[in-house]
């Protein structure tokens, strides 16, 4: 399967607990995004990457995410210390950026805060 | 602040009729719409529009963008059951990122 993976597919976890999401991109891909989706909502974009460089991130990134994507292939995403509110669907997307930037979303993981 | 809005939020169908769906915009620095399928899994990607008037179609699907009126429609004509999902619309503006709107749950009956 040459699409983005996304791992682990659900997690559980008990409040204040870190977790942490791995994103495997399209491997020809330069840009990679994460992206949050609550029940009844379309994604909410958090922070994206052009190789390993993080570009911009969301006032809804608090301190206890964090982000990285250090050779520009794989990402991680971890959440410091959970809270039940963070309890949602994370999202990874990738492109090759430039004009016609599609972006193609792996599967998600869904968190579960107790 | 930019926002997509996506109407109508929910809609029933059965097989065989025609629907559209619609989503308007307010987005500094438009670059382009898109048109995903939600099931209950990833976002699967249906369309990009970029410039208006010009229609997109894929089998059944069809869409179409108006940029001086902001907003766009995705038809889908003789639907089917497996075009059972939530329909996303998705404008990216240019710090690459997309705002997405709520959706259109669709569900279409035998």
């Amino acid at each position: 399967d040459t699409g983005v993976s996304q791992n682990p597919r659900h997690k559980i976890t008990k409040r204040g607990q870190n977790v942490t999401f791995r994103c495997d991109p399209i491997s020809e891909h330069n840009r990679l995004y994460w992206y949050r989706q609550t029940l009844g909502q379309g994604p909410e974009f958090l922070t994206y990457f052009q190789n390993e460089a993080q570009l911009e991130k969301s006032r809804l990134l608090s301190d206890r995410f964090s982000a990285e994507r250090p050779k520009g292939s794989f990402s991680t995403l971890e959440i410091q210390r959970t809270e039940q509110g963070d309890s949602a669907m994370y999202l990874c997307a990738s492109s090759h950026g430039g004009a016609g930037n599609i972006q193609y979303f792996g599967a998600g993981t869904r968190l579960s805060v107790l | 602040e930019d926002k997509v809005v996506q109407s109508p939020l929910s809609l029933v169908v059965h097989e065989g009729d025609t629907v559209t769906l619609n989503c308007s915009y307010e987005v500094t620095n438009f670059r382009s719409l898109l048109w995903y399928k939600q099931e209950k899994k990833a976002p699967t990607f249906l369309f990009m529009l970029t410039s208006s008037g010009i229609e997109k179609k894929s089998g059944r699907l069809s869409s179409i963008l108006d940029k001086k009126e902001l907003f766009s429609i995705l038809n889908i004509t003789a639907t089917q059951t497996g075009d059972s999902a939530v329909y996303l619309c998705a404008v990216e503006n240019n710090t690459d990122k997309l705002i997405f709107g709520t959706g259109t749950r669709l569900q279409v009956f035998p």
